[in-house]
């Protein structure tokens, strides 16, 4: 069975912080690896990796994967009170009856205080 | 396009009631799943669609029902309601291809709350 797992599940900083959030996973059979934020309502989607140690970037947002470790992180540098959310790690089974399945970890809630 | 549309937003059942949550996608995709969340938790699968007509059972699927008549919508049934069913219900939808990764990527409606009395 396929298991993602967040670290740290919450994490109080202060705005201008940097954050590392981390997500370690055990697929039998690896396709990607993506990141969500949630805030109020629905998730929406930040990042989808693939590959080992090329880093996917979006302003103040990066996050980059290691296949051999199996495990991703996402960096947030200079955080503002707009970061505060829940961030989602999930993999994506390649093979067989999992295809087309998310499996999700259970999220780390970041708050961010001015 | 509207995307994922899910109603009700909210809604408060009595033990032993029933209900069905709506999902609809107006953007063609053929995989369609259901989700909850819990307090502090991250998203559990209940159901998923790969298609009209075809379902299966994800990793919490005791208590619920769903259905796939047509591409666009996955209603999700509750029948005979309970506390443990109080939660937020996510709809979401994809159109994954095996030749195309960035096709993994899931879409999510904007979520149901629901509370059992």
């Amino acid at each position: 069975e396929d298991k993602v797992v967040q670290s740290p599940l919450s994490l109080v900083v202060h705005e201008g912080d940097t954050v590392t959030l981390n997500c370690s996973y055990e697929v039998t059979n690896f396709r990607s690896l993506l990141w969500y934020k949630q805030e109020k309502k629905a998730p929406t989607f930040l990042f989808m990796l693939t590959s080992s140690g090329i880093e996917k970037k979006s302003g103040r947002l990066s996050s980059i994967l290691d296949k051999k470790e199996l495990f991703s992180i996402l960096n947030i540098t200079a955080t503002q009170t707009g970061d505060s959310a829940i961030y989602l790690c999930a993999v994506k089974n390649a093979g067989g009856t999992s295809y087309g399945k998310l499996t999700f970890g259970q999220g780390t809630i970041l708050t961010v205080h001015p | 396009n509207a995307g994922v549309t899910q109603t009700p937003k909210f809604r408060i059942l009595k033990i032993g009631q029933s209900m069905t949550l709506q999902c609809t996608q107006d953007m063609n995709h053929n995989y369609m799943y259901w989700y909850r969340q819990d307090p502090g938790m991250g998203l559990k699968l209940i159901y998923y669609s790969v298609g009209a007509g075809i379902t299966d059972k994800g990793e919490v699927p005791n208590g619920y029902n769903v259905s796939r008549s047509t591409t666009e919508d996955f209603p999700l049934r509750l029948e005979l309601a309970a506390p443990s069913q109080t939660s937020v219900y996510f709809c979401a939808s994809s159109y994954p291809r095996r030749e195309d990764v960035s096709t993994d990527t899931q879409y999510f409606g904007p979520g149901t709350r629901l509370t059992v009395l």
